[in-house]
């Protein structure tokens, strides 16, 4: 079965540092992974894509990796700020299914403190 | 930039009322989505249309119908809300033309059925 599971669920940092958010997915062949950010009570915005031939997308502080031979993504996020206080969403599209299929992990949780 | 907009941000409806919710895109996508999303459970496709007229069932459809008249308008009808539709819905659109396929979301509308 096609899965994304990602960790740690929920994380506190305090403002300034960095951290990384995992995602480990069953999904193959796979077209691209993305990671998205949704604030509390908004929709997911976009941070990165990477097709299956990437491995590594950055976005400002934030880079993600990816490793398909292990079937792992992370996002590093670099000194962290107040407004990184959100959840980080990892999402594979398998190859061949149209392009409608989508398979979202559940997130992790993540508290910046000052 | 594309935008994707949802009729309301928050709504409450009693036990058996027929809700409608509506998501309109200005980008002339193709692909429309709805989706819910609940604590734990990650972002699950209700329906999603790939064009005019057309829908497709997606993981949780049971409970809900879709209505797309118009390329940008995509509408969610619960027809009798219950309880257990208490959520957070989300729609997005993308297109096939698009790199990877990317989707972007609206601002979600928060439903709570008394």
């Amino acid at each position: 079965k096609n899965q994304v599971e990602q960790s740690p669920q929920s994380l506190i940092i305090l403002e300034g540092k960095n951290c990384t958010l995992q995602c480990n997915y069953t999904v193959s062949p796979f077209s691209n992974l993305r990671w998205y950010k949704q604030d509390t009570g908004r929709g997911p915005v976009s941070l990165t894509i990477m097709t299956f031939s990437e491995n590594t997308k950055s976005n400002g502080r934030y880079t993600a990796t990816l490793d398909a031979d292990t079937k792992q993504s992370s996002l590093h996020i670099t000194a962290s700020q107040l407004s990184d206080s959100a959840s980080y969403i990892c999402v594979v599209s398998p190859r061949g299914e149209g392009t409608y299929k989508y398979i979202f992990g559940t997130g992790t949780r993540l508290k910046v403190l000052a | 930039d594309v935008k994707v907009t949802q009729s309301s941000r928050y709504l409450v409806k009693r036990t058996g009322e027929k809700v409608f919710l509506e998501c309109v895109q200005d980008m002339d996508h193709e692909n429309m989505f709805w989706y819910r999303q609940d604590p734990g459970l990650g972002l699950r496709l209700i329906y999603f249309s790939y064009d005019v007229k057309m829908k497709e069932k997606g993981d949780i459809p049971e409970g809900y119908s879709v209505s797309r008249e118009k390329k940008e308008r995509f509408s969610l009808i619960l027809e009798s809300a219950s309880t257990n539709q208490t959520s957070m819905y989300l729609c997005a659109s993308s297109s096939p033309g698009l790199v990877s396929y990317e989707q972007y979301f609206g601002p979600g509308t928060r439903l709570t059925v008394t």
